[in-house]
């Protein structure tokens, strides 16, 4: 069975310093991974995906994540926070078998201080 | 290229009353996903549909329900709301062969008093 799981639930930084959101995936078979950001009351966004092509994934906003297979995690980077970065971070796992199937993390509230 | 659109935005209902939500899809796309947010259970899987064929259902009471038209809208229902309905719906969207990435309208928020 597929799962994600993000290691906090809510990560703060200030202004300026790096972000590190943090998930670990489970996956019988090479998985489909992505992050999407949800900003309060709307819709959740694509940030990026990974798909089996480069291990590094660049994405909008300046976010990036890095796929490792030995260690089995998908951590989702930002050089420097900015305030609009404030949100709810989900990473997601989607496997392929006649349909496709997405597996939730429960979300990383991302905290943004001046 | 317009987004997934998803109306209402916003409903009221009481118990007891049903409800219909309605999603359009990206164009193009023929896979229409629902799920559930709450605050206590996050983000649930209610079903997907491709070529108005339900290809997966989550694990939710026959209450709740959907289907596809031709032109790849999607309407789900639910009937003999309950309290614990109130929650932000959410549809997605995506190509359907694959797993590719979904595409998420900004939901339906619905309030059962």
């Amino acid at each position: 069975a597929q799962s994600v799981t993000q290691l906090d639930s809510h990560v703060s930084v200030s202004e300026g310093t790096p972000v590190l959101l943090r998930c670990n995936y489970s996956s019988s078979y090479s998985p489909s991974l992505f992050w999407y950001v949800q900003h309060p009351n709307k819709g959740l966004q694509l940030l990026l995906k990974y798909t089996s092509a480069a291990t590094l994934v660049k994405g909008i906003n300046g976010f990036e994540a890095e796929f490792k297979k030995s260690e089995t995690s998908f951590h989702l980077t930002k050089p420097s926070a900015h305030m609009s970065d404030a949100a709810e971070y989900f990473c997601v796992v989607s496997t392929w078998g006649g349909f496709q199937k997405l597996v939730f993390g429960t979300g990383t509230r991302l905290l943004v201080s001046p | 290229k317009a987004g997934v659109t998803q109306t209402p935005r916003y409903l009221i209902k009481t118990r007891g009353q049903q409800v219909t939500l309605s999603c359009s899809p990206i164009s193009g796309h023929r896979s229409v996903s629902w799920y559930q947010q709450t605050p206590g259970q996050g983000l649930q899987f209610l079903f997907e549909y491709f070529s108005e064929t339900q290809r997966n259902k989550g694990n939710f009471p026959g209450r709740f329900s959907g289907r596809q038209f031709s032109n790849s809208r999607s309407e789900m229902n639910v009937s003999t709301l309950e309290l614990g309905d109130s929650a932000l719906y959410l549809c997605a969207s995506s190509f359907g062969e694959g797993a590719n990435e979904q595409f998420f309208g900004p939901g339906t928020r619905l309030t059962v008093l």
